[in-house]
């Protein structure tokens, strides 16, 4: 059955620091998103992706978030200068357009610990 | 906006005893509402899901109904197992904003299930 991939399963960087969490996501799958978990919250939703361009993003993906879909199968999120508050797991997510129901599949996540 | 909002955990079961986990929500528009479970260790998996009013969503053992007058998706098991011992969460997607729509997500709910 095809799945959502996530690389690194962990990653830990310095406060300061670029990072790139990488995605493959399903293959028929036209919409894609991030979403990230801290720790003992609600998962929360950062950006949503389609056509090549950002679709929504909620506040918490601010400028030193982007998103790029820089081949046919990976998705990336970079975030430039990571905070300690940016530590989080870090899901993506996809779609196949068309898809009444909207039912998104999901990775199996990015730990990011930040320190 | 949109809100989900999930009993207060954690839940501890003896195994065979009966579940109910309460969801209500907000949403504009017509919500597709979902169940999603992550076992330790692992990523979001969709559990069940409805979409419209009064669709029940099923899926080993567990049942929810789209109850639109009273805006709720209980979760509900007749006999849970030791393997059900998960985070489970609440979520929806507002159809009217089209397939690029994001989940929001209720806090998600720890159950503990005992042999």
């Amino acid at each position: 059955e095809p799945e959502v991939t996530q690389t690194p399963s962990h990653q830990v960087t310095q406060m300061g620091q670029e990072v790139i969490l990488r995605c493959v996501p399903i293959s028929n799958h036209l919409y894609f998103y991030w979403y990230r978990q801290i720790l003992g919250q609600k998962v929360e939703f950062l950006v949503s992706f389609y056509n090549n361009e950002i679709s929504e993003k909620s506040e918490i993906f601010d400028d030193q978030f982007s998103v790029e879909r820089p081949d046919g199968s990976n998705f990336t999120l970079k975030i430039r200068s990571t905070k300690l508050e940016d530590s989080a797991m870090y899901f993506c997510a996809s779609t196949r357009s068309g898809t009444v129901s909207y039912e998104q599949y999901f990775g199996p996540g990015t730990r990011l610990t930040v320190t | 906006g949109n809100s989900v909002t999930q009993m207060e955990g954690p839940v501890t079961l003896s195994e065979e005893a009966f579940l109910t986990i309460n969801c209500t929500y907000t949403a504009t528009g017509y919500p597709s509402l979902f169940w999603y479970v992550q076992y330790p260790g692992e990523g979001l998996q969709l559990l069940l899901k409805a979409t419209k009013a009064d669709d029940k969503g099923s899926n080993k053992g567990f049942e929810a109904t789209y109850r639109k007058e009273t805006t709720s998706f209980h979760l509900e098991k007749g006999s849970v197992q030791v393997s059900d011992s998960a985070v489970y969460f609440c979520a929806l997607t507002s159809r009217s904003t089209g397939a690029n729509s994001k989940l929001t997500f209720g806090k998600g709910i720890t159950l503990s299930v005992r042999p």
